[in-house]
């Protein structure tokens, strides 16, 4: 079984300031990683992903998250906050069976202010 | 490559009525998930298919709920009689084949259903 957990259901920051949204997981096989961006009304944007090799990722918009199987922790960070990276994000978990079959955290609500 | 597309974006039905929501994947993807996203939640998995097969069903979706993808290319979701608990926002998915290093899941936009 798999599970997700995401410690904070919002977070704000300033503008500049690092951004920092945690996830926990838990997989009883090789979990792939995901972080996925949500604006208001939209679908979800993939920001970024980790399967194997490299555990640091980085993504798009300046994002960035580490794996760290010891720690089952797959934290996302940003190191200087933009305005326009106000939104929901997901942390999600799947295997390498069923990529797309994916079990979702409850989201962290990010706030960023001026 | 218009990405992943679902119709119609927004829909308002009475409860005990039926709705159908269509979503094309991107077209060279071969497995298609659909999920349901209630507020202020993280999506829940419902049902995938590879190709025209549905292969997995969750527990999430009950009698009423049915899935088709006849020709392994569009699908439908229709929920009979709507109930309001079904107010949620339902989300499409593809992948170009759903296993290994290279495949993630494209989402569409998705269709937020309220039920009154």
């Amino acid at each position: 079984a798999q599970s997700v957990t995401q410690l904070g259901s919002h977070v704000s920051v300033s503008e500049g300031a690092l951004v920092l949204l945690r996830c926990n997981y838990s997989s009883s096989v090789p979990p792939y990683l995901f972080w996925y961006v949500q604006y208001p009304n939209q679908g979800l944007q993939l920001l970024l992903k980790y399967t194997t090799g490299a555990t640091l990722v980085k993504g798009i918009n300046g994002f960035e998250a580490e794996f760290k199987k010891s720690e089952t922790s797959f934290h996302l960070t940003k190191p200087s906050a933009h305005m326009s990276d106000a939104a929901e994000y997901f942390c999600a978990v799947s295997h390498s069976s069923n990529t797309g079959k994916l079990i979702f955290g409850q989201g962290t609500t990010l706030q960023v202010k001026p | 490559d218009t990405g992943v597309s679902q119709d119609p974006r927004h829909k308002i039905t009475k409860r005990g009525q039926n709705v159908t929501f269509r979503c094309d994947p991107i077209s060279e993807h071969n497995r298609l998930y659909w999920y349901r996203q209630t507020l202020g939640q993280g999506p829940e998995f419902l049902t995938y298919f590879q190709n025209e097969a549905q292969l997995e069903k969750s527990r999430l979706l009950s009698d009423r709920f049915s899935a088709e993808r006849p020709k392994g290319s569009f699908s439908t979701l229709e929920i009979q009689r709507t109930e309001q608990g079904d107010s949620a926002m339902y989300l499409c998915a593809s992948s170009l084949d759903g296993t290994g290093v290279n495949t993630e899941a494209f989402f569409g936009q998705g269709t937020r259903l309220t039920v009154v």
